[in-house]
């Protein structure tokens, strides 16, 4: 069965300074990867995907193969980046729709 | 709509009671899902609906828990007899279409606690 590890529960950087969340996955395929972010009081939203090979506010991800992994990256973290970040997968196929989810990382960016 | 609509936001119920949360999806979307969220954990899927038809409910942990979705827009997660370990938050998702190119839109969630 396919995993998402996100390894950080807690990441607290400074205004400014990189940022990287750790994401990897176990699957045998080749699956679809996803970052969906919760900020504080609000719902749960699709921050970017890999296949649009995309920056949204300044984050990128890469889906590196080889070592299964798809970290989350900005170079110059601000105060309103602050939130839950979830890494998240889904499968070629028959079962694409379903979303499997990491346990998170809270990220607190410090003024 | 603005957006996935769910109800209520927050309930309390006993050990033993049944509990039915309802969601809203966004106006046109075909595919519906329900997931799990239990404290400190990621969102688990539960049940996909694509229409009126419920086509995976893989992920409902036990024949306690039932969904439906019987027009093809409004849906109802029912849990009888609840228990501790029903007490999680409970989201609900809608999108366009079924396959992972659609994103999956989520509500603010129900969050459950059993007493």
């Amino acid at each position: 069965a396919q995993r998402v590890t996100q390894p950080e529960k807690l990441l607290s950087v400074f205004k400014g300074a990189p940022v990287e969340l750790k994401c990897n996955y176990s699957y045998s395929g080749s699956p679809e990867l996803f970052w969906y972010v919760q900020y504080s009081r609000q719902r749960l939203q699709l921050l970017l995907r890999h296949i649009s090979r995309e920056s949204i506010k300044g984050f990128t991800a890469d889906l590196n193969k080889g070592e299964t992994s798809f970290h989350l990256k900005k170079p110059f973290a601000q105060e309103e980046d602050s939130a839950m970040y979830y890494c998240a997968l889904s499968l070629r196929g028959g079962s694409n729709y379903k979303l499997t989810f990491g346990k998170g990382t809270l990220l607190t960016v410090n003024p | 709509g603005a957006g996935v609509s769910q109800s209520p936001r927050y309930k309390v119920a006993k050990r033993g009671q049944d509990v039915a949360l309802r969601c809203d999806p966004i106006s046109g979307h075909v595919s519906l899902f329900w997931y799990q969220q239990a404290l400190g954990q990621g969102p688990e899927f539960l049940t996909y609906f694509q229409n009126e038809a419920q086509l995976d409910k893989s992920g409902l942990p036990s024949d306690r828990f039932f969904a439906e979705r019987p027009e093809g827009s409004v849906s109802t997660l029912k849990i009888q007899r609840t228990q501790q370990e029903d007490s999680a938050v409970y989201l609900c998702a809608s999108s366009k279409g079924g396959g992972s190119n659609q994103p999956q839109h989520f509500g603010d969630g129900t969050r459950l606690s059993i007493l």
